[in-house]
């Protein structure tokens, strides 16, 4: 039973290219979350999704930063133009449907740096 | 606005003894409050969690205590192993229109032999 899975581990990019990271949730569920996290810091909430809609994308930036989930495929977070302050690991969760949405179990995460 | 404050950042315990962390917090519609365990390079893993309306939780070596009027819950690591050396991460969850998890900010601990 294979558990959230992200792709790349590592990505790195240079100022003003685009990064594109993926995740795949636990088989049966169908909410991701994106979080962020800096050096030494805890996870901040970034977008939550059902598929093929957006539920709360609160802790995303207004620019730049862009979230979806498919109907068929994985959810992307996608950063445009990205900066060195984007360089974060980046974590995806999901959890099952209907009243589970607090039991969010976390994939390895995309560990991005921006030279 | 931090909304669970976490201490310490980080603790040394010797092996066999016991790793106290504690998370305070101000929103009082949280309705979940898990941990988290993080090694180094990977995700955070569910630990154990509770529930306001029960006071504490133990499973094995690892017990939540909870205090509602107070808003403080605690996480105790009984006979402290070195694999337990990690970053641990309280968290609280709101059902009422939220599905985020908020973090604290974390504590490393090592167990030294």
């Amino acid at each position: 039973n294979a558990g959230v899975m992200q792709n790349p581990r590592h990505l790195v990019r240079r100022r003003g290219q685009e990064a594109r990271l993926r995740c795949s949730p636990m088989k049966g569920h169908s909410h991701v979350y994106w979080y962020r996290q800096l050096p030494e810091e805890g996870l901040k909430f970034m977008v939550y999704l059902q598929k093929e809609n957006i539920i709360d994308e609160s802790g995303m930036p207004k620019e730049r930063f862009s979230a979806e989930f498919p109907k068929e495929g994985p959810s992307i977070l996608r950063i445009q133009q990205v900066v060195r302050g984007d360089s974060a690991a980046y974590f995806c969760a999901s959890s099952p449907p209907g009243t589970g949405a607090h039991e969010q179990y976390f994939g390895p995460g995309t560990r991005l740096t921006v030279t | 606005q931090q909304q669970v404050k976490q201490s310490p950042q980080s603790l040394i315990v010797q092996k066999g003894g016991i790793s106290i962390i504690n998370c305070a917090y101000e929103n009082t519609a949280f309705d979940y409050f898990p941990w988290y365990q993080q090694f180094p390079g990977k995700g955070p893993a569910l630990l154990i969690a509770i529930r306001p309306d029960v006071s504490e939780k133990k499973e094995g070596r690892f017990t939540i205590s909870f205090n509602k009027s107070a808003k403080q819950f605690s996480l105790h690591i009984m006979d402290s192993q070195p694999g337990d050396s990690a970053t641990y991460f309280c968290a609280a969850y709101s059902g009422a229109g939220s599905y985020q998890l908020t973090f604290g900010k974390g504590t490393k601990l090592s167990v030294i032999p």
